[in-house]
């Protein structure tokens, strides 16, 4: 069964330093990876994905994240921090081999950057 | 408005009433999908339909629950008998085609059932 944790329920990093925010996957077949972000009161919003290719996947507002097979890891990753991406990040996976449709999302990590 | 919405933003229901929750996807997106996120939880996934036949309904909690989309467009996420533990948000969301593109999410629906 496909499944995807994030270790981490929260994570404090100043302003302008670097930021991660791990995630492990576990599927059975090739793996589509995402990360969406949710502000208070508001859906979730796209970040990034990994379908194929580069493993180095860039996407909205700086971030990127490291696609790594051995390790089964995709942590997400931005150089410099804003107190504006203070927010609940998710990270999520689905494939198809199973037959079925699902998207699976982590439980989240709460990101809180520090002015 | 060009992204997806959903109707209403808050309910309260009493326990054992029946409650019917709206999703307006995209315009044009084959795929619909419905989330239940409780507090402090990720989104668990409830059902999906590609156009109006429901291909994935494994993640629905009970046959209290009932989702439906008859011409493949706006869905309607039905739970009969709401119970307490039916308190969630409901979050809905669609995509131009299948599972490798990005999902487009709506604010949600928060409801409370006392």
């Amino acid at each position: 069964a496909q499944s995807v944790a994030q270790p981490e329920d929260q994570v404090n990093v100043a302003e302008g330093n670097p930021l991660t925010v791990k995630c492990t996957y576990s599927v059975s077949g090739n793996p589509y990876l995402f990360w969406y972000v949710q502000y208070p009161n508001r859906g979730l919003q796209f970040l990034l994905k990994y379908i194929t290719g580069d493993n180095l996947v860039k996407g909205s507002y700086g971030f990127e994240a490291e696609f790594n097979k051995s390790q089964t890891s995709f942590h997400l990753k931005k150089p410099s921090a804003l107190v504006s991406d203070s927010a609940l990040y998710f990270c999520a996976v689905s494939e198809t081999t199973s037959g079925t449709y699902k998207y699976i999302f982590g439980t989240g990590t709460r990101l809180k950057v520090l002015a | 408005g060009a992204g997806v919405s959903q109707s209403p933003r808050y309910k309260v229901a009493k326990r054992g009433q029946d409650v019917a929750l709206r999703c307006d996807p995209i315009s044009g997106h084959v795929s619909l999908f419905w989330y239940q996120q409780a507090l402090g939880q990720g989104p668990e996934f409830l059902t999906y339909f590609q156009n109006e036949a429901q291909l994935d309904k494994s993640g629905l909690p009970s046959d209290r629950f009932f989702a439906e989309r008859p011409e493949g467009s706006v869905s309607t996420l039905k739970i009969q008998r709401t119970q307490q533990e039916d308190s969630a948000v409901y979050l809905c969301a669609s995509t131009p085609g299948g599972l490798r593109e990005t999902q487009y999410f709506g604010p949600g629906t928060r409801l409370l059932v006392l």
